[in-house]
């Protein structure tokens, strides 16, 4: 059972945008910074957006991330084929003392 | 450009201790703007963090492996360790290196070294 929770599975056709939520408590999202991985099967995983928001270089500005309260979310814009993958949140936890992590997320490009 | 990469034994016992090594090339260990750290992931399963660790202070490891962990720093090597002890098949998993940008913020990642437990 992970600490912040994400939908097992998402879905969209090109060009849509899809939403991925991930929900937590105020020790972790509510209170700490969010970050968003990327992982295609059999490969390491990527990072996508780190401190709620922000794009290391390389990733495309259709790729955002948002956060409020206890909640976080990553906006996938002008969906793309190569989009079909696992996505993972992640944030630190101040009563666990922790790094906790999301069960991911597989988004399906139909 | 950074490059990190997990070295050790893909097959352990029941009850020995694992030991892995993450070799940093096109950097240094020895930075005073990250950390260092191992994240894992069961076959088929998602991501776990285990810890991190500054080059000039402590490890911080997950209080899930209840003291089991071991990170430490070689700046002479440019290398970081783990160890873990009493490894049972619970803890066969792909094992990453990664460097922290920031708290849960893994910006680079080794290409991941499978461990399986059994005997």
């Amino acid at each position: 059972q992970s600490v912040l929770t994400q939908p097992p599975s998402a879905s969209g056709t090109p060009g849509q945008r899809v939403t991925i939520s991930c929900s937590g408590s105020n020790s972790n999202i509510g209170s700490n910074a969010v970050s968003w991985y990327y992982q295609l099967p059999g490969t390491a995983p990527k990072l996508l957006i780190y401190n709620n928001g922000q794009r290391p270089s390389g990733v495309p500005d259709r790729v955002s991330g948002s956060k409020s309260g206890a909640s976080a979310s990553l906006d996938i814009s002008g969906l793309q084929s190569e989009d079909e993958a696992d996505y993972y949140c992640a944030a630190w936890d101040d009563s666990l003392n922790a790094v906790v992590l999301g069960g991911g997320t597989k988004l399906t490009v139909l | 450009q950074l490059q990190l990469q997990e070295s050790g034994p893909g097959l352990v016992k029941p009850s020995e201790t694992l030991s892995l090594t993450c070799n940093v090339s096109g950097g240094s260990v020895s930075t005073t703007t990250h950390y260092w750290g191992w994240v894992r992931q069961p076959p088929g399963k998602g991501l776990e963090w285990i810890g991190h660790i500054f080059y000039l202070g402590r490890p911080t490891t997950n209080p899930s492996l209840k003291g089991r962990i071991i990170i430490s720093v070689d700046t002479s090597t440019n290398r970081f360790s783990l160890k873990m002890k009493s490894m049972t098949a619970a803890d066969t998993a792909v094992y990453y290196c990664v460097r922290l940008l920031g708290v849960a913020a893994f910006d680079y990642w080794g290409q991941g070294t499978l461990v399986t437990v059994s005997s």
